[in-house]
């Protein structure tokens, strides 16, 4: 059973600093998605990253996609109060994304 | 314009009741999803259909009975609702490639579902 791991749980900043979460896994995926949830809302795709060591950028937020395809990061630089919900990894296998399986997210609160 | 919208946000219900919930997508995709999203935010898949056909059936107890009466819609049919069955519901929807299938690229905004 393919799982992905996401560290960590919980995250509570200061606006202004940076900070790195994980998604890691023993599984290899053919591509791997990062979304971000608000409270009341369905998760809102941020990025897919699809060959191994592929760094995207989207504004202050950078994804990294493990050379063995079995991991991701996500940073974010001076977090912004905007950035605060939940940020879900999901990973797709080889068989396709039908079969994509999520993370259990990591909750980031950003304080003013 | 919503992308993928799902009906009703909210539902309550007693043990023992059947449900509906609907989605419909505007997007022209192929591949729809209901997702269940428990109180830990855990997101797992229920079911995939591609272009009206059932692609994947995750262990979903029968009581659980999805259609798709077209390419833009995906309803959930749940008979004799449990306490357990208590959950976000979610729908997606994805564009297929000419490599194969994508992930859930667009999600609704979640249906409540809450047995008393």
């Amino acid at each position: 059973t393919q799982l992905l791991e996401q560290s960590p749980q919980f995250l509570s900043i200061q606006e202004g600093e940076n900070l790195t979460v994980y998604c890691n896994s023993s599984s290899v995926f053919s591509s791997l998605q990062w979304y971000r949830q608000e409270p009341g809302e369905g998760p809102v795709l941020l990025v897919t990253v699809v060959t191994g060591g592929e760094v995207k950028k989207l504004k202050r937020l950078t994804f990294q996609f493990g050379d063995a395809r079995k991991d991701s990061s996500l940073h974010i630089t001076a977090a912004q109060p905007g950035d605060t919900g939940l940020y879900l990894c999901a990973g797709s296998p080889n068989t396709g994304g039908f079969k994509t399986i999520f993370g259990a997210g990591t909750r980031l609160f950003v304080k003013a | 314009d919503t992308a993928v919208s799902q009906t009703p946000k909210y539902l309550v219900t007693q043990m023992g009741n059947d449900k509906s919930i609907k989605c419909e997508q505007n997007l022209g995709h192929d591949t729809m999803y209901w997702y269940k999203q428990d109180s830990k935010k855990f997101l797992k898949i229920m079911f995939s259909y591609n272009n009206k056909e059932l692609i994947i059936n995750e262990t979903v107890p029968n009581r659980f009975s999805p259609k798709s009466p077209d390419k833009a819609h995906l309803n959930l049919h749940i008979n004799s609702l449990e306490l357990g069955d208590s959950a976000v519901y979610f729908c997606a929807s994805s564009q297929d490639l000419a490599g194969g299938s994508s992930p859930p690229a667009f999600f609704g905004q979640g249906t409540r579902l809450t047995v008393v």
